[in-house]
């Protein structure tokens, strides 16, 4: 089955610019999205589409995707971008969603 | 704008079968392209897509637990509610409920329900 790959930890010093990725096999011809979920919160659309933003969410999150690896980038960190970060795919072969691991950022 | 809510049961006892219900506001849970859909996190895990309906009732399930889940849809109510049966200490999470967009190559959750934990134990 189709699987994503995240790196569990991710540290970046307030203002510098984090890069999350998210591996899969040609995952380059999917449509990716990120979710961010704070401590205790429900997660929330940060990226769809690979690299759109929802309306309400910072110029600062941008996204790319190519091959085997997609990766959502937030320049400029801010404290209140310290969270959980998800990526999902669907699977059209086994008609499912794909969920990565997460990945945890910690800002500095 | 639309916003969801889940209900049910916080504890549920082995073998059992676990009943959750999302309450959609704002929208009606019968618009073109959209799917509503559940997703659990375990403590201290990721997230698990358990499945997704159409007001119609089509369905998908993650293969994993389609044997023992169950999504059912009230247009009149504007409710979807999720049974998930034989439950074990290993299906213990927060339940989330989202609104599924499944359209072509669109395929994402947005807005999510604020979660409910669901603990199995006798």
């Amino acid at each position: 089955s189709y699987e994503l790959t995240q790196s569990l930890s991710v540290a970046v010093g307030l203002g510098q610019t984090a890069r999350i990725t998210c591996g899969g096999n040609e995952i380059g011809s999917k449509n990716v999205q990120w979710f961010q979920q704070r401590s205790g919160q429900a997660p929330i659309l940060v990226i769809y589409r690979d690299s759109v933003r929802p309306s309400g969410i910072p110029e600062r999150f941008s996204g790319s995707n190519s091959g085997n690896t997609a990766t959502l980038t937030i320049s400029g960190v801010q404290g209140g971008d310290e969270a959980d970060y998800y990526c999902q795919v669907w699977d059209r072969d086994t008609a499912r969603v794909v969920f990565g691991g997460g990945t945890k950022l910690t800002v500095l | 704008q639309l916003q969801l809510q889940e209900s049910g049961p916080g504890l549920v006892k082995p073998s059992e079968t676990l009943s959750l219900t999302c309450t959609v506001s704002g929208g009606s849970i019968a618009t073109d392209n959209y799917y509503w859909g559940w997703i659990r996190q375990p403590p201290g895990k990721g997230l698990e897509w358990i499945g997704s309906m159409y007001y119609s009732g089509s369905t998908y399930y993650d293969p994993s637990l389609k044997s023992r889940a169950t999504m059912s849809v009230d247009t009149a109510r504007n409710q979807f509610s999720l049974r998930l049966r034989s439950v074990t200490a290993a299906d213990t999470a927060v339940y989330f409920c989202a609104r599924h967009l499944f359209y072509y190559d669109r395929n994402w959750f947005d807005p999510w329900g604020q979660g409910t934990l669901v603990t199995v134990s006798s």
